[in-house]
């Protein structure tokens, strides 16, 4: 199916270190969702995205929605344990409406 | 208050057999959507309802179907089953109608499905 291309696909990295992933699309979007999901359980929402240029933090968490609405990037400063799991970018698509999801980004903490 | 809820949680069934899935939205939410993740195809839309009406569909054959009622709940049968139906079926909630301007969608735990 139509998904956006996340990157990385996983990252493996040392309590407190920065990490940052992103999303591109060919297509342009109208709000950007960014998601962590463990396992187990449903995604959980961070932070949502709703106009061009919109930059949006919520702790330890900023995310930006691009200037060309094709793409985003989802930033975490200091990372501890507990961020481990997957986060996945989401984007509005501007023509159909429907909510298409990167792959997925696996992220790992190293204490 | 109260968050996507979905039942069941998790279930077994025999392929051939058919299951339905409930989902109820966060309290005044009229979207309901329902989405399938596996670990090789990722998160793959489904349907949307939003009061009472299919808006929107994804790729998936007959087999899946769904409907939404005038609380706002709303269920997917998967008739048939295949071992390839096996995953995690996930119901997602807002306000607004999916590609609304300015809408955030919500998503329940999910329902893991274990076709054998």
């Amino acid at each position: 199916g139509q998904q956006l291309n996340q990157s990385p696909q996983s990252m493996f990295i040392q309590e407190g270190e920065d990490v940052s992933m992103n999303c591109t699309s060919s297509s342009i979007f109208n709000t950007w969702l960014w998601y962590k999901q463990e396992p187990g359980e449903g995604p959980v929402l961070l932070i949502a995205l709703y106009k061009a240029g919109e930059l949006t933090s919520n702790g330890r968490l900023t995310a930006q929605f691009g200037i060309t609405r094709k793409d985003s990037f989802l930033n975490i400063s200091a990372s501890i344990p507990s961020d481990v799991g997957i986060y996945f970018c989401a984007g509005l698509h501007a023509n159909t409406g429907k909510l298409i999801f990167g792959q997925g980004t696996t992220l790992q903490v190293k204490p | 208050k109260a968050g996507v809820t979905q039942t069941p949680r998790y279930l077994i069934k025999t392929r051939g057999q058919q299951v339905t899935l409930s989902c109820s939205p966060i309290s005044g939410h009229r979207s309901v959507s329902w989405y399938q993740q596996t670990p090789g195809q990722g998160l793959q839309f489904l349907f949307e309802y939003f009061s009472e009406t299919q808006r929107n569909k994804g790729n998936f054959p007959g087999r899946f179907s769904g409907r939404q009622f005038s609380n706002s709940r709303s269920e997917m049968n998967v008739s048939t089953l295949e071992l390839g139906d096996s995953a995690l079926y996930l119901c997602a909630s807002s306000l607004d109608p999916q590609g609304s301007s300015g809408n955030t969608i919500y998503f329940g735990e999910g329902s893991w499905l274990t076709v054998v």
